[in-house]
């Protein structure tokens, strides 16, 4: 069964200090995993798209890698705007998406 | 701007009654979703539009139903059938179907039960 899991639940750093959150996957034939950042009371905002093994993306203090079986979302000195619900998700089929659960990330200043 | 629009933000069902959920794009997409969030849980997929007038379910599509009939529109009945309809309805809608693209989504409509 397609399944991925997000670790840790929640996470609280201080401004400046450097993390990174977990995406664990099990899917047959991967066609793309997606970070999508969701801010209490809104829809996911999109992220970050990869597609193979060894791939990375940066956008600002966010770097997205992968691997076969895991992706890392990578937060290098971040600031209180930072916080909110990160998601990932990993794309079966056409366009059917499997979901994590998220983690809540806070960033105190 | 182009995105999509979800109405309304909050919506009350009472007992035995359906209730509809509002979801346009203008981004010109193919195909369009509509997922369930509950606290704790990852977005679980309701059903799904490819090509308008063609629809199917997804993980949990029982006590809901949907209608493509414009490309831009994409609405979800809630029915009295479904027993826990409490939950945040996100809609999205992505590109190209059948390809890799992000799914884009909209700012969500709130369901209570009174």
């Amino acid at each position: 069964e397609d399944q991925v899991t997000q670790s840790p639940e929640a996470l609280r750093l201080q401004e400046g200090e450097s993390s990174s959150l977990n995406c664990s996957y099990t899917v047959s034939g991967l066609r793309g995993l997606f970070w999508y950042r969701q801010d209490p009371g809104k829809g996911p905002e999109f992220l970050f798209t990869l597609y193979s093994a060894g791939e990375e993306k940066e956008k600002e203090r966010l770097k997205a890698t992968l691997t076969k079986k895991e992706s890392f979302l990578h937060i290098t000195a971040p600031k209180p705007e930072d916080s909110a619900t990160y998601l990932c998700a990993v794309q079966r089929g056409a366009q059917k998406l499997v979901f994590g659960q998220g983690t809540r990330l806070t960033i105190n200043p | 701007d182009g995105g999509i629009t979800q109405s309304p933000k909050y919506l009350f069902r009472k007992e035995g009654q359906n209730v509809t959920l509002s979801c346009e794009q203008n981004l010109n997409h193919d195909a369009m979703y509509w997922y369930r969030q509950d606290p704790g849980q990852g977005l679980r997929l309701i059903y799904y539009s490819q090509i308008v007038n063609d629809f199917q379910k997804g993980d949990i599509a029982e006590g809901y139903s949907v209608s493509r009939e414009k490309k831009e529109s994409f609405p979800l009945t809630v029915t009295s059938a479904q027993k826990n309809p409490t939950a945040f309805y996100l809609c999205a809608s992505s590109m190209a179907a059948g390809g890799n693209q992000p799914q884009h989504f909209g700012d969500g409509t709130r369901l209570s039960i009174l």
